[in-house]
């Protein structure tokens, strides 16, 4: 099936830094979302993009719906030791909502 | 938060055997999902419900079925485990049409020796 190509596939930086991370298809979209998860848990929904060009925040985390439809950035600015976790980007396009996943983006924050 | 339980958390089976994996919803949310999540793979969508008995599958359903009685509950089977079922399974929920965010539940981490 197909998946989309998420990059990074893993972030390592200090806290304090900005955090920037894409994910790219083949194919169009009609909806972007992001979710985080943690270790143990399931993912939880931190965006959500319903038009192309929307660019929608939630605190310090700002993701944009990419102009063609078959991309989508998550920015997190100015990181926190609560950031780490795997990022997935994820894309809905058809009935019944059937969401494609990205593979993650993990990312682990240093003092 | 979609007030979504699964259980078991844990389990431990033999290649061979039946294995049932239960979802407990409790916002009344009309479409349910059943997702596995592997190394490399992300989630994967198994099998999903848009409702009380309608169900269909997803791009990974061989090997697994899924009933939906009731609109709180939809169990996921696996018929005869093998090892290649091994894997972290996620529940998920959706309200309504429109709507199309998911939300998930804790998940069952399930080894298959």
């Amino acid at each position: 099936g197909q998946q989309l190509n998420q990059s990074p596939q893993s972030m390592f930086i200090q806290e304090g830094e900005d955090v920037s991370m894409n994910c790219t298809s083949s194919s169009i979209f009609n909806t972007w979302l992001w979710y985080k998860q943690e270790p143990g848990e399931g993912p939880v929904l931190l965006i959500a993009l319903y038009k192309a060009g929307e660019l929608t925040s939630n605190g310090r985390l700002t993701a944009q719906f990419g102009i063609t439809r078959k991309d989508s950035f998550l920015n997190i600015s100015a990181s926190i030791p609560s950031d780490v976790g795997i990022y997935f980007c994820a894309g809905q396009r058809g009935t019944a909502s059937k969401l494609t996943f990205g593979t993650g983006t993990r990312l682990q924050v240093t003092l | 938060d979609a007030g979504i339980t699964q259980s078991p958390r844990h389990k431990v089976t033999e290649t061979g055997t039946p294995v049932t994996l239960r979802c407990h919803q409790t916002e009344n949310h009309r479409y349910m999902y059943w997702y596995r999540q592997d190394p490399g793979h992300g989630l994967r969508l198994i099998h999903y419900s848009y409702g009380v008995k309608d169900t269909d599958k997803g791009e990974v359903s061989d090997g697994y079925s899924v009933s939906r009685s009731k609109t709180e509950d939809f169990l996921l089977t696996l018929e005869s485990a093998t090892s290649s079922q091994t894997s972290v399974y996620f529940c998920a929920t959706r309200s309504r049409e429109g709507q199309e965010t998911q939300y998930f539940g804790p998940g069952t981490r399930l080894l298959v020796l």
